[in-house]
């Protein structure tokens, strides 16, 4: 089944402890994207990648760090997380970064 | 940047109305104008989408229409049915700058019997 996975679904930490949020998909896209959902604030893009080893900022980059070394994987990094960064967080991916994005399930994340 | 307004927040219809979500942008080079779906606990899903050389795109009960010079785009869906709840969001951006899509804060909509 042709799908994007992030992992975990749901998590609770503590001010300062890194963690990561790991994103599969398994369509052989090349574009993968990271949001951030907030109640009132819609869809916002934290940072995205058109390629392996190609990234770039959105809209809300502070705070966190990406990397795609492998075509399907493109985890999230907070390495020092903060209480405002607690949201719901989805990953994307496109074939190209033009047209129809393939979201997650997203990811809930309580930082204390 | 771009900046995608969307209104209203909260939109609740009898089943079988009508239901309409507006939006407008900022940026004049915008050319792409997806929509979305989000039912609760899911990711977005993609329910149209229209390119700046149209003006209007139809797939069964729902039809998104777009004025590049006032620079507007809405979706309409008709004959509403329960399933049809859930949290709408539009979004803009530039086709060959691909990545940056700019969406709107979403729309609430309820549908009920």
């Amino acid at each position: 089944e042709a799908q994007v996975t992030q992992n975990p679904r749901y998590l609770i930490t503590v001010t300062g402890k890194k963690l990561t949020v790991t994103c599969s998909q398994n369509m052989n896209h090349e574009y993968m994207s990271w949001y951030r959902q907030d109640p009132g604030l819609g869809l916002r893009q934290i940072y995205y990648s058109m390629n392996v080893e190609v990234t770039d900022k959105g809209d809300v980059p502070e705070g966190y760090k990406v990397s795609r070394k492998e075509k399907r994987n493109f985890p999230l990094i907070l390495e020092s997380p903060s209480p405002n960064q607690t949201s719901l967080y989805f990953c994307a991916s496109s074939p190209r970064g033009d047209g129809e994005q393939f979201f997650g399930p997203g990811t809930r994340l309580t930082v204390l | 940047g771009e900046n995608v307004e969307q209104h209203p927040s909260t939109l609740s219809v009898q089943e079988g109305d009508s239901a309409v979500i507006k939006c407008t942008y900022s940026d004049s080079a915008s050319n792409y104008f997806p929509w979305y779906k989000q039912e609760l606990g899911k990711g977005p899903q993609l329910i149209i989408d229209i390119r700046s050389n149209v003006g209007e795109k139809k797939d069964q009960r729902i039809a998104v229409t777009l004025n590049k010079t006032a620079k507007h785009f809405s979706l309409h869906i008709t004959e509403t049915q329960p399933e049809d709840s859930a949290v709408y969001f539009c979004a803009a951006s530039r086709t060959g700058t691909a990545s940056k899509l700019t969406f709107g804060t979403g729309t609430r909509l309820q549908v009920t019997l």
